[in-house]
């Protein structure tokens, strides 16, 4: 079946700082989306990626569909300390959808 | 008012116990899954249905079985609990309108199995 490996597994900033995570499969995608799930919630999507190359953002957040479809990268810019979660990867097709393990990403004040 | 509910929010049982796990939601998606998370695996389907007469296994379904009894209804059930079960669980929806599967989560249900 199809693997996808998230990097880093966790994260600890100062606040302020950039953040990068990045998810790569062992398969072609035709989706990739980012996740983020607070504390004691369930996840919420930030970003959907529909082609290769794309590259997409919302607000501070950053993420690209890369070019060989096997690959997403997410960025956070200016982190603050509401962006502490966990952040997931989630790629394949409609009816085969699959997730990283995540990043746990924790901001310092 | 959550969109996905999931009731309850926590459950402690015993091995061999019989757990239901509920899920309703007010979004009118035909679609419903169910996933667990385990730390440092992220999340896995468990079983889906994309409508009132269709359920499907998905990637862990060994040991879970499913009841859709209404469109907004999707229930988990662990016929008898063991405790590599312990998990989050968490019900999700989404709408086959949209071009790409956005999954809607619920907030989970923590259950530990001892």
């Amino acid at each position: 079946g199809q693997q996808l490996n998230q990097s880093p597994q966790s994260m600890f900033i100062q606040e302020g700082e950039d953040v990068s995570m990045n998810c790569t499969s062992s398969s072609i995608f035709n989706t990739w989306l980012w996740y983020k799930q607070d504390p004691g919630e369930g996840p919420v999507l930030l970003i959907a990626l529909y082609k290769a190359g794309e590259l997409t953002s919302n607000g501070r957040l950053t993420a690209q569909f890369g070019i060989t479809r096997k690959d997403s990268f997410l960025n956070i810019s200016a982190s603050i300390p509401s962006d502490v979660g966990i952040y997931f990867c989630a790629g394949g097709d409609n009816n085969d959808m699959r997730f990283g393990a995540g990043t746990r990403l924790t901001v310092k004040p | 008012d959550a969109d996905v509910t999931q009731t309850p929010r926590n459950r402690i049982t015993k091995t061999g116990k019989r757990i239901m796990l509920e899920c309703s939601q007010t979004k009118g998606h035909d679609r419903m899954y169910w996933y667990r998370q385990d730390p440092g695996l992220g999340l896995r389907l468990i079983y889906y249905s994309f409508d009132v007469k269709d359920i499907n296994k998905g990637e862990i379904s060994d040991g879970y079985s499913v009841s859709r009894q209404a469109q907004a209804k999707f229930s988990l059930s662990l016929e008898s609990a063991i405790p590599n079960q312990t998990a989050l669980y968490f019900c999700a929806t989404s709408d086959p309108g949209q071009v790409i599967e956005k999954l809607f989560f619920g907030s989970g249900t923590q259950l530990s199995v001892l």
